[in-house]
């Protein structure tokens, strides 16, 4: 695709219920990372996948986060039993990878904004 | 841990007016530096990229600058536009991003 496409835009999620936020990264990109953005911060990394591998998911702040890429494209996000301090952007990102995870611009979407009430 | 500073947090200057952003960092163990873009509601685009080993980078009217061992970088914006309105990040990889500093171009 053009670029990296996110679903849905945003979501609205009472407290308890369990959300899934769909990342597409740009064709072909061997790498993706998602981030968490509060209002008036930067991103916080979350997770980083190479392919289906997910190599680092030291950012995901509490066993609730579980993120996977089975085939290598498309990357899901689940949060389950939403609280009220995970109303955030959710930010995904792909770079290509041919040169390594931290040497490579990277592409972002629109993000997601979550509000859990 | 590493801590990205951006000051300041808002600017506001006339149109043509050249633009200074600055960015702080504590750890000087990393691979390069980026400065995005970010408009309301989007997400993030890659304005320039610095390898650690680069001193600065320019694309048309931006240049970034980095010094590694002072821990700053500094992203330049020569004769400013309404259209260069938006929320500057600086990311130090591996990645951890500043807060960001708003700008407002008044024409």
């Amino acid at each position: 695709g053009a670029g990296v496409s996110q679903s849905p835009r945003y979501k609205v999620a009472k407290r308890g219920q369990d959300v899934a936020l769909r990342c597409d990264p740009i064709s072909g990109h061997v790498s993706l990372f998602w981030y968490q953005q509060a209002l008036g911060q930067g991103p916080e990394f979350l997770t980083y996948f190479q392919n289906e591998a997910q190599l680092d998911k030291s950012g995901l702040p509490s066993d609730r986060f579980f993120a996977e890429r089975p085939e290598g494209s498309v990357s899901t996000l689940k949060i389950q039993r939403t609280q009220q301090e995970d109303s955030a952007v959710y930010l995904c990102a792909s770079s290509s990878g041919r040169t390594g995870r931290y040497q490579e611009t990277q592409y972002f979407g629109p993000g997601t904004r979550l509000l859990v009430l | 841990k590493q801590e990205v500073t951006q000051i300041p947090a808002a600017l506001s200057v006339p149109e043509g007016e050249n633009l200074v952003l600055n960015c702080s960092f504590t750890d000087s163990a990393i691979y390069n530096l980026q400065w995005f873009r970010q408009d309301p509601g989007k997400g993030l685009t890659s304005l320039l990229l610095i390898q650690s080993s680069q001193r600065e980078q320019t694309s048309g009217r931006l240049n970034a600058s980095l010094d590694k061992s002072s821990g700053r970088s500094t992203l330049y914006i020569a004769a400013s536009q309404p259209g260069d309105s938006a929320t500057y990040l600086c990311a130090v990889t591996p990645l951890s991003f500043g807060a960001g500093t708003t700008v407002t171009v008044r024409a």
